[in-house]
């Protein structure tokens, strides 16, 4: 079984700039949950995909998107990169269909905006 | 709305001892209540989770008991290891949707 993956693993962008961080599910899971998580904080979540379509949303801005592909991958696309945008972005997978409710999450991706 | 309060760290203790990491919550309804794990350097790992009141999560010698009468989900392990040295994430999952509510996280430094 193979676990979830993220890429990259670390990314170093300038204000003002687009990034793309992408991730991949765990086998059978259908779910796709974004989190972002500042130095010393616990993860925020930013929102949820099911069956490629938004499933809920946390409070950040329209500039942070997302897709979910047939093979229930996602992406996490930000525009206009913020300073404070600077953190670990984290991935998680799990299935509703099967009902399995514990999201399992992958490495992240450390972004580091100047 | 939903929230999650842990104990602030850093903890520090020395080996073999006994730890408790205090986690409350507010929630609507009863939700489902997680522990994950943050090794330096790596992503979060689930350690153990409880779905339903009295319900009691245990993994690597840690457990927690799911206490609707106190909304607590307090992480105990009878004698600690140096490679328990982490950050430990408390959250609940909404019953609304998915989403997970999380802790500020506790900082556990085990000294040999």
């Amino acid at each position: 079984e193979t676990g979830v993956t993220q890429s990259p693993t670390h990314l170093i962008k300038t204000r003002g700039q687009q990034v793309t961080l992408r991730c991949s599910s765990q086998s059978g899971h259908n779910t796709v949950s974004w989190y972002q998580q500042a130095l010393g904080q616990g993860p925020q979540f930013i929102f949820q995909y099911y069956r490629e379509e938004e499933n809920g949303r946390g409070n950040f801005p329209p500039r942070f998107s997302g897709l979910q592909f047939p093979n229930y991958s996602s992406e996490l696309n930000v525009n206009a990169l913020e300073l404070d945008d600077s953190a670990l972005y984290l991935c998680a997978s799990s299935s509703k269909d099967l009902l399995q409710e514990t999201q399992y999450f992958g490495p992240g991706t450390r972004l580091l905006v100047l | 709305g939903d929230s999650v309060t842990q104990m602030e760290g850093p903890v520090t203790l020395s080996e073999e001892a006994f730890l408790t990491i205090n986690c409350t919550y507010t929630a609507t309804g009863y939700p489902s209540l997680f522990w994950y794990v943050q090794y330096p350097g790596e992503g979060l790992q689930l350690l153990l989770k409880a779905t339903k009141a009295d319900d009691k999560g245990s993994n690597k010698g840690f457990e927690a008991t799911y206490r609707k009468e106190t909304t607590s989900f307090h992480l105990e392990k009878g004698s600690v290891q140096v490679s328990d040295s982490a950050v430990y994430f408390c959250a609940l999952r909404s019953i609304s949707n998915y989403q997970l509510i999380w802790g500020a996280g506790t900082k556990l430094i085990i000294k040999p």
